[in-house]
């Protein structure tokens, strides 16, 4: 099947915006996740979006939806160098979770 | 990691023996996951669990067998016949939200 895609790394300057994209396939998705994992750990979720809105803020996290382009994006404001690691995005058809490839961001000072 | 416990973090085996994950959870969630995490790819579902008594594959179920006899628990066995088996194995539960909750993961070692 299709692929949630995501683009592998991410770099930005401690104190920058940082931008992380996916596109995702399922349309029927309810609801669309972010996740965050650091080295050996298991993922912890961030936030996550239903699908029937556009945006949600949360503290430093923007979540954007654009179900028209099946694209979903994470904005991390002031990014600290706590936030290296790998952020995967999810979408959820029929009681599944399906991730995308994961983006490794690396925050360098 | 909240209330779900995988057992242990590091794992070795000789090819050719079957081993068993364990994953255990007291959040009392109905649906629970197993992923299986290459290096540098993403999460890959194995097989997963709406209810107890009742388990479906997911996209790489081959090699692999899982039970839910209780809600609590899910072992997931990696046998002989699965190929490439040296990975990071996650186990997770579903709330009743769709949001899901990840174990600390076993990493599994075959040689």
């Amino acid at each position: 099947g299709e692929d949630v895609e995501q683009s592998l790394f991410l770099s930005v300057r401690e104190g920058d915006s940082s931008v992380i994209n996916c596109t995702y396939t399922d349309s029927s998705s309810t609801y669309l996740y972010w996740y965050k994992q650091e080295p050996g750990a298991g993922l912890q979720l961030l936030t996550y979006i239903f699908s029937n809105m556009d945006m949600k803020q949360d503290q430093r996290l923007t979540v954007l939806l654009n179900k028209k382009d099946k694209h979903l994006s994470l904005r991390i404001a002031d990014t600290q160098t706590g936030d290296s690691a790998i952020y995967f995005c999810a979408e959820t058809p029929g009681g599944k979770l399906i991730f995308g490839t994961g983006t490794r961001l690396q925050v360098f000072p | 990691d909240g209330g779900i416990t995988q057992s242990p973090k590091y794992l070795f085996r000789k090819e050719g023996q079957n081993v068993t994950l364990s994953c255990e959870q007291n959040l009392n969630h109905d649906a629970m996951y197993w992923y299986r995490q290459d290096p540098g790819q993403g999460l890959r579902l194995i097989y997963y669990s709406q209810i107890v008594n009742d388990f479906q594959k997911g996209d790489i179920a081959e090699g692999y067998s899982v039970s839910r006899e209780k809600k609590e628990s899910f072992p997931l066995t990696v046998t002989s016949a699965q190929k490439n088996p040296t990975a990071f194995y996650l186990c997770a539960t579903r709330d009743s939200l769709y949001e899901q909750y990840f174990g600390p993961g076993t990493r599994l070692t075959v040689t």
